[in-house]
């Protein structure tokens, strides 16, 4: 089956500083990427779509300053969160779609970010 | 964004008992709905695609139903086993769109021996 790989698992970072998530699909190709985040006990909440060699697209109130969204091939997406502030803790997940129109999601392990 | 609604937040049951979840969606422009399971520590993985009013799948002890024109599909789980035990989303496209989903909070979901 399709698998998702998402480092890192788990970060801890003081405030201020800038931390990367990678998400890639690791045999197929992935035309399209969707960025979620989860606080406690909600659901998952579209962040940003990324889509190879273009801008990702933001959902509303997502900053794109502070979420840097980057999909420069067909199997890597990355998600900086910039600057990062103890608001921004939170379960950031990835999930990949191949070409198909309606097709199910392939889902990364996510990444518990902690900002002290 | 459209709200997706499941229920119950959260079920425990012991092995070999059978049940079922409920999602319910937006009936109008219905496009397709998604059941996903989530166990801990783990990626969520797909169980069901679904898109025809009526249409039931199934996967092992796993089944799901759908209902679009009153807007709600059921996840069953025949003779639950300590592996059944996870958070089972469900997930519905945004409107004009395919694969941008909405989730439900989920049903965390306990089997125990």
């Amino acid at each position: 089956g399709a698998v998702v790989s998402q480092h890192p698992s788990w970060v801890i970072c003081k405030s201020g500083t800038s931390v990367k998530i990678e998400c890639r699909s690791l045999d197929f190709q992935a035309t399209t990427m969707f960025w979620y985040r989860q606080f406690p006990k909600q659901s998952l909440m579209l962040m940003a779509t990324s889509n190879e060699g273009s801008k990702a697209t933001y959902e509303q109130g997502v900053e794109k300053d502070k979420f840097l969204i980057n999909h420069a091939s067909l199997t890597l997406s990355t998600l900086t969160v910039t600057s990062a502030h103890p608001e921004d803790s939170s379960f950031y997940i990835c999930s990949a779609r191949r070409r198909q129109k309606i097709e199910k999601l392939f889902f990364g392990s996510g990444t518990q970010l902690s900002v002290l | 964004i459209l709200n997706v609604e499941q229920s119950p937040q959260s079920l425990h049951v012991q092995e070999g008992d059978s049940t079922n979840f409920t999602c319910s969606f937006p009936s109008s422009n219905f496009y397709a709905l998604h059941w996903y399971r989530w166990e801990t520590a783990k990626s969520p993985e797909a169980l069901f695609v679904m898109t025809l009013n009526g249409d039931e799948k199934k996967k092992g002890r796993i089944s799901a139903t759908l209902n679009t024109k009153e807007g709600y599909s059921y996840l069953y789980i025949k003779g639950s086993q300590p592996e059944d035990s996870a958070t089972y989303l469900c997930a519905f496209p945004y409107t004009g769109t395919a694969s941008k989903l909405t989730f439900g909070t989920g049903t965390r979901l306990q089997v125990t021996l």
